[in-house]
């Protein structure tokens, strides 16, 4: 089946604008989770979704940082007047639920310039 | 919090040698373990994984044991192909909250023919 699908896969925008990235998870996958990958560096946690509770936001870097899902569905992830340190490859993992493997998205890769 | 320190990289070796790649941890309980491996220009694919103490996790010739006396978990491989080239990440699955995986910083391996 598909696997997990992200959008757009590279992003070049100015200093201060916004961005918008979007993954799709893997159909009937009801956890959700966003990480950055910096250059040169491992994986970072950023926040996990699970069905409808609230999520757990704690490894967001900055309130220019925000995300939504509606449900079991698509996640979208805001970041808002970009800087050059937000410049990394984000990228997105779905499991079953929590206690189940999680895959990974392609990534995208964001650049500020 | 949990973390996950790995061998710096990178690493370069011929073909048919002996890897090693070491992994750390330092964690509440006993989470499970994970090797991941990044091939250029691909996403993040599991490798293998262990649950608990004394597993050993093996996939397509690479082996890692799950010491919890050492708090270890080595990547090891008996003879790697130029196929291998890849990015290696250590992680660790938290036992609570979210369950987020918590990464290494990676290891870049090169295998010259």
């Amino acid at each position: 089946g598909a696997g997990v699908s992200q959008s757009p896969s590279n992003k070049v925008t100015e200093k201060g604008k916004d961005v918008e990235l979007r993954c799709d998870p893997i159909s009937g996958h009801t956890a959700l989770y966003w990480y950055r990958q910096r250059l040169g560096q491992g994986l970072e946690f950023l926040i996990y979704f699970q069905g409808n509770s609230a999520p757990d936001k704690s490894g967001l870097p900055s309130d220019r940082f925000s995300a939504e899902r509606t449900g079991e569905s698509v996640s979208t992830l805001t970041i808002q007047r970009t800087q050059q340190e937000d410049s990394a490859v984000y990228l997105c993992a779905s499991s079953l639920d929590r206690y189940y493997e999680q895959y990974f998205g392609p990534g995208t890769r964001l650049t500020v310039t | 919090g949990d973390s996950v320190t790995q061998m710096e990289g990178p690493v370069t070796l011929s073909e048919e040698a002996f890897l090693t790649i070491n992994c750390t941890y330092t964690a509440t309980g006993y989470p499970s373990l994970f090797w991941y491996v990044q091939y250029p220009g691909e996403g993040l694919q599991l490798l293998l994984k262990a649950t608990k103490a004394d597993d050993k996790g093996s996939n397509k010739g690479f082996e890692a044991t799950y010491r919890k006396e050492t708090t270890s978990f080595h990547l090891e491989k008996g003879s790697v192909q130029v196929s291998d080239s890849a990015v290696y990440f250590c992680a660790l699955r938290e036992i609570q909250g979210a369950q987020k995986l918590v990464f290494g910083q990676g290891t870049r391996l090169t295998i010259n023919p």
